[in-house]
């Protein structure tokens, strides 16, 4: 699976746009971008998938590059609740059972300050 | 629809002694998978199973063993525990990527077990 890099921190007013980016420049065409938080130390949460176009639901927005090497992560109207660590990962679908291991890199640290 | 259910939530263990970490979920996931998580530190995988009968080592399984007899269930063994293992486990399952059912292959994750080993 492709490698990421994200900046290990990243502070956000309250009720501004967080936009948390991550370069995963050896992304394969068959290579989702997947974004993950972790609320102090519960378990990771889901956010958002995408493999081209950018999506949308109701907690973030995916921006991905048109050369897929890099995306963003967009939370509108950042919360205090919105602070906690995010992990991009690049994960494929593969047809053999050992490819679909989720690895996850150290993430940012998000603060949304009041 | 309970997602992944771990427990339990604590433990407290001495050294050599042997327990089962057990994680269940009820989303007729193919995929599970165990990680730890060590403070300041991300999420390191240990086993995973694509499906009942069949596991695979991770990053870390020294220590560990697992086993997958049904769809649902996916305990992890500490077979003889040491003070390097104590740690906070996290089970995680999603739908098999070979799986033409869904779009979204997103792990869910448990709540956690917090394993402290004296």
């Amino acid at each position: 699976d492709a490698k990421t890099t994200q900046p290990p921190s990243m502070d956000c007013a309250e009720g501004r746009a967080a936009n948390l980016p991550c370069n995963h420049s050896t992304i394969s065409g068959n290579e989702y971008v997947y974004w993950y938080r972790q609320i102090h130390s519960q378990g990771p949460q889901y956010i958002i998938h995408g493999l081209k176009n950018n999506e949308t639901n109701e907690m973030a927005s995916l921006i991905i590059t048109e050369d897929r090497k890099s995306s963003t992560l967009i939370l509108p109207h950042a919360t205090l609740r919105d602070t906690a660590v995010y992990y991009c990962i690049v994960r494929g679908t593969y047809l053999i059972q050992g490819a679909q291991k989720l690895v996850f890199g150290q993430g940012t640290r998000l603060t949304i300050n009041p | 629809n309970a997602g992944v259910t771990q427990t339990p939530k604590f433990q407290v263990l001495k050294t050599g002694q042997s327990m089962t970490l057990q994680c269940a979920q009820d989303m007729n996931h193919e995929y599970m998978s165990w990680y730890r998580q060590d403070p300041g530190m991300g999420l390191r995988l240990i086993h995973y199973s694509v499906g009942a009968g069949i596991t695979d080592q991770g990053e870390v399984p020294n220590g560990y063993n697992v086993s997958r007899s049904t769809t649902e269930d996916f305990p992890l063994r500490l077979l003889s525990a040491a003070p390097s293992q104590t740690s906070v486990y996290f089970c995680a399952s999603s739908y098999s990527t070979r799986s033409t059912r869904p779009k979204n292959y997103g792990y869910t994750f448990g709540s956690g077990t917090r394993l402290t080993v004296v």
